[in-house]
């Protein structure tokens, strides 16, 4: 099976760099995603990470390690607005094809 | 450009009924995802299809059954609802690149 963890709920002042880490078990590793989910609504795609190292995509970056099963995503310049749960996915193989399994996500509160 | 479209948005049901939901992905994806997602939590894997054909099961009961249509469009069906089966239900679609796009979800309330 698979097993992702990942802090329940952070903190952070707007203008600040947050760091939000996830760590995960898996077979068949094939990717890790970040999401970004607010509150009532779908999850909307942040970054995909398949080879070790740094992506990096405007404000926000996410970085990947295989042999630790353990990622980050960096939130720069908090804004009011990124207040919201942070979803970790690992995609792993399975019959064929590729499943993400999400953890549970990390609530992130922007106070000003 | 559509996105991936769910319908209902909101549904309650009384235990013991049945419930399809329906799902459209994005133009030109063939492959939907469906995933259960309760308050607090992340969103639960339950099927995946590629093409008509299941390509994976999560961990759920046999009162879950899903199929693909060849449009590509999908349905979710769960029989003997359970007031546990209160969650919001995605869809997500996936064409060549390695992106799932989620739909809005269907919330469904079981009273």
């Amino acid at each position: 099976g698979q097993n992702i963890d990942q802090p329940t709920e952070m903190t952070a002042t707007e203008g600040a760099i947050v760091q939000i880490n996830c760590t995960y078990q898996t077979s068949g590793f094939n990717g890790l995603f970040w999401y970004q989910q607010h509150a009532g609504e779908a999850p909307t795609f942040l970054s995909y990470n398949v080879l070790d190292g740094l992506e990096e995509k405007g404000r926000f970056s996410s970085f990947l390690s295989r042999s630790k099963g353990y990622s980050y995503l960096l939130l720069k310049e908090l804004q009011m607005k990124d207040s919201a749960s942070y979803l970790c996915a690992v995609t792993h193989a399975s019959g064929g094809s590729y499943i993400p399994t999400f953890g549970r996500g990390t609530s992130l509160i922007v106070h000003p | 450009d559509a996105g991936v479209t769910q319908s209902p948005t909101h549904l309650i049901k009384t235990r013991g009924q049945q419930v399809t939901l329906r799902c459209s992905p994005i133009s030109g994806h063939k492959s939907v995802s469906w995933y259960q997602q309760v308050l607090g939590q992340g969103p639960q894997f339950i099927f995946q299809y590629y093409e008509k054909e299941e390509r994976g099961r999560g961990n759920f009961p046999d009162r879950f059954s899903a199929r693909q249509f060849p449009n590509y469009s999908s349905e979710l069906n769960v029989n003997a609802l359970l007031l546990g089966d209160s969650a919001l239900y995605l869809c997500a679609s996936k064409g060549s690149n390695y992106g799932y796009t989620f739909g809005s979800g269907t919330r469904l309330t079981v009273v």
